[in-house]
């Protein structure tokens, strides 16, 4: 089946840092990903939408200058958490949605970022 | 109210119980998704509903779109089923899920 890839699976980095999170689909194309952050014992929230080849689309609340989402190619999105702060250690989750009549969401295994 | 309502939040079963879990939404969808998470936090995707029932393995679900519920049946549970199980709905137009809050399955040998 369909396989999405993230790099790093955790990061520990210092306040004030920047942190990139690569998202990639390993045996398909994807002209949208969906980055999503989940805080322990939480639902996944939606961050925002990548869309290759264009900006990426921000869900209420969240800051396009703090969250840089860029979705270099068709395989490629990446998230940089800039200025990381303590408050931004959540797990990080990328899909993305396969093409055709039975469209599905492949997931990412996710990225635990810890700020110090 | 959220969009997305799961019950139960936790459910601990013995070994081999038939395990229901329930998912209810109150906007128009284009698909239904059950997704699995286990502890390290990877997510599965089980199923994606539209209409109807689907089944694979010990696991089935079903949809029923005028009701906007739907459930997710385990038979002959395992403790390596045990997981968060997820339900996400895309709306009409658009291809974002939305999540319901999740249900945590514990089964005991």
């Amino acid at each position: 089946g369909a396989v999405v890839s993230q790099h790093p699976s955790w990061v520990i980095c210092k306040s004030g840092t920047s942190v990139k999170i690569e998202c990639r689909s390993l045996d398909f194309q994807a002209t949208t990903m969906f980055w999503y952050r989940q805080f322990p014992k939480q639902s996944l929230m939606l961050m925002a939408t990548s869309n290759e080849g264009s900006k990426a689309t921000y869900e209420q609340g969240v800051e396009k200058d703090k969250f840089l989402i860029n979705h270099a190619s068709l395989t490629l999105s990446t998230l940089t958490v800039t200025s990381a702060h303590p408050e931004d250690s959540s797990f990080y989750i990328c899909s993305a949605p396969s093409a055709g009549a039975q469209e599905t969401q492949y997931f990412g295994p996710g990225t635990r970022l810890l700020v110090l | 109210k959220n969009e997305v309502e799961q019950s139960p939040q936790n459910l601990t079963a013995q070994e081999g119980e038939f395990i229901t879990i329930n998912c209810s939404y109150s906007v128009g969808i284009s698909a239904l998704h059950w997704l699995q998470q286990h502890p390290g936090g990877g997510i599965v995707s089980l199923f994606m509903l539209s209409s109807g029932k689907k089944k694979h393995g010990r696991l089935i679900a079903t949809i029923n779109i005028q009701e906007k519920h739907s459930s997710l049946h385990i038979t002959a549970s395992h403790p390596r089923d045990s997981a968060v199980y997820i339900c996400a709905v895309r709306s009409r137009g658009n291809e974002k899920l939305t999540f319901g809050t999740g249900t945590r399955l514990t089964i005991i040998p």
